[in-house]
């Protein structure tokens, strides 16, 4: 079935380093990639989303590009900040599917 | 702004008690879902429900039963609470069809088994 790996955490950086977070899948066909965000105390929220491969999902300094052929979606941000703590989540769907795939997350710290 | 609620932010009970965790969610939204979070584990689906009256089980049902009575209501009742079932679940709901993946979801529901 569908999976969805992550690197293992907890990840620990300075203000204004470079963070990436990586996310590898398996899964049949052609489906579509997120990431997802939980502050602390919070729900999780959508962070970024590709639906098809090489496109390229941003938001709020974030980035992550659907390589199909590494089955990769590697979330990178140039300057983190301390408001950027939090857990990152990767998952997948197939279009049109009523339900998403979530890897196991990633907890990041960022020190000021 | 777009919400799910999620009545219980926190609740202890004892093994073999019957635990009702409720989630209403005001975005007319037909998919609801209910995931539990554990560390290490990520997010797994329990059941998940795309109408009224309508349920499926996720990858982890065992334990657990659902209930949609009203399209923005959907519960999740552990018959007899277990300390393995001691974790933090999470509602989310979505748009029909699954749209382009993006669920909403409450704050979350820590639960406690003694």
């Amino acid at each position: 079935g569908d999976s969805v790996t992550q690197m293992e955490g907890p990840v620990t950086l300075s203000e204004e380093a470079f963070l990436t977070i990586n996310c590898t899948y398996t899964a049949t066909g052609y489906p579509s990639l997120f990431w997802y965000v939980q502050y602390p105390g919070e729900g999780l929220q959508l962070l970024l989303k590709a639906t098809k491969a090489d496109d390229k999902g941003s938001n709020k300094g974030f980035e992550a590009t659907y390589r199909k052929e590494t089955t990769s979606f590697h979330l990178e941000k140039g300057s983190v900040q301390v408001s950027d703590s939090a857990v990152y989540f990767c998952a997948l769907s197939h279009q049109g599917a009523q339900k998403l795939v979530f890897g196991q997350g990633t907890r990041l710290t960022i020190n000021p | 702004d777009v919400k799910v609620t999620q009545s219980s932010r926190y609740l202890v009970k004892r093994t073999g008690e019957k635990v009702f965790l409720e989630c209403v969610q005001d975005m007319d939204h037909e998919n609801m879902f209910w995931y539990r979070q554990d560390p290490g584990l990520g997010l797994r689906l329990i059941y998940f429900s795309y109408d009224v009256k309508m349920k499926e089980k996720g990858d982890i049902p065992e334990g657990y039963s659902v209930s949609r009575e009203k399209k923005e209501r959907f519960s999740l009742i552990l018959e007899s609470a277990s300390t393995n079932q001691t974790s933090m679940y999470l509602c989310a709901s979505s748009l029909a069809g699954g749209g382009y993946g993006e669920l909403f979801f409450g704050e979350g529901s820590r639960l406690t088994v003694l």
